[in-house]
């Protein structure tokens, strides 16, 4: 099945510090997404991306989809403390069924 | 607007026992997944309902089940528990199946312990 490479596995920055991390596949996917998660919650959606070589921002945040379209990256400007939590990737396909990173767990230090 | 519900928020089981979890979409979604969140990893695909029929499956053992109702609402039923499926189980419901920009929107999910 198609697996998902997410790194780093874990960032520890300082306020204000930019943040970037990736994704890559062996398959191809349709669409990429970006989700950030909270202990004891449900994903919630940053960005999605339904074109190879497309750039999106949402507020500080800026994603890109791959050209090969096997590989995405998330970056973060400007970080503050409520940017920490868990960021996951997903590469979803047109049935719906959608495949996740293991995540990268982002800490800020005032 | 209400988002994805999910209950129960917790539930504790011992091993052996089956467990029933369900979720409402948002509203006009008629499209719902299911995914198991193993602690420390992300979500794996379970089961994807849309307008009561099955449309996809991941690679889970046939004692997970599950069903959509005509209010789009799912139930996910998992039968003869092992410790290993604690897991926080996610609920996503997207817009209809297929074509692009039908992004699922996840619940708060329901935690499941089997002891």
């Amino acid at each position: 099945g198609q697996q998902l490479n997410q790194s780093p596995q874990s960032m520890f920055i300082q306020e204000g510090e930019d943040v970037s991390m990736n994704c890559t596949s062996s398959s191809i996917f349709n669409t990429w997404l970006w989700y950030k998660q909270d202990p004891g919650e449900g994903p919630v959606l940053l960005i999605a991306l339904y074109k190879a070589g497309e750039l999106t921002s949402n507020g500080r945040l800026t994603a890109q989809f791959g050209i090969t379209r096997k590989d995405s990256f998330l970056n973060i400007s400007a970080s503050i403390p409520s940017d920490v939590g868990i960021y996951f990737c997903a590469g979803q396909l047109y049935n719906n069924d959608m495949r996740f990173g293991a995540g990268t767990r982002l800490t800020v230090k005032p | 607007d209400a988002g994805v519900t999910q209950s129960p928020t917790h539930l504790i089981k011992t091993r052996g026992q089956q467990v029933t979890l369900r979720c409402s979409p948002i509203s006009g979604h008629k499209s719902v997944s299911w995914y198991q969140q193993v602690l420390g990893q992300g979500p794996q695909f379970i089961f994807q309902y849309y307008e009561k029929e099955e449309r996809g499956r991941g690679n889970f053992p046939d004692r997970f089940s599950a069903r959509q109702f005509p209010n789009y609402s799912s139930e996910l039923n998992v039968n003869a528990l092992l410790l290993g499926d604690s897991a926080l189980y996610l609920c996503a419901s997207s817009l209809p199946s297929g074509g692009a920009r039908n992004e699922q929107f996840f619940g708060p999910g329901t935690r499941l312990t089997v002891l």
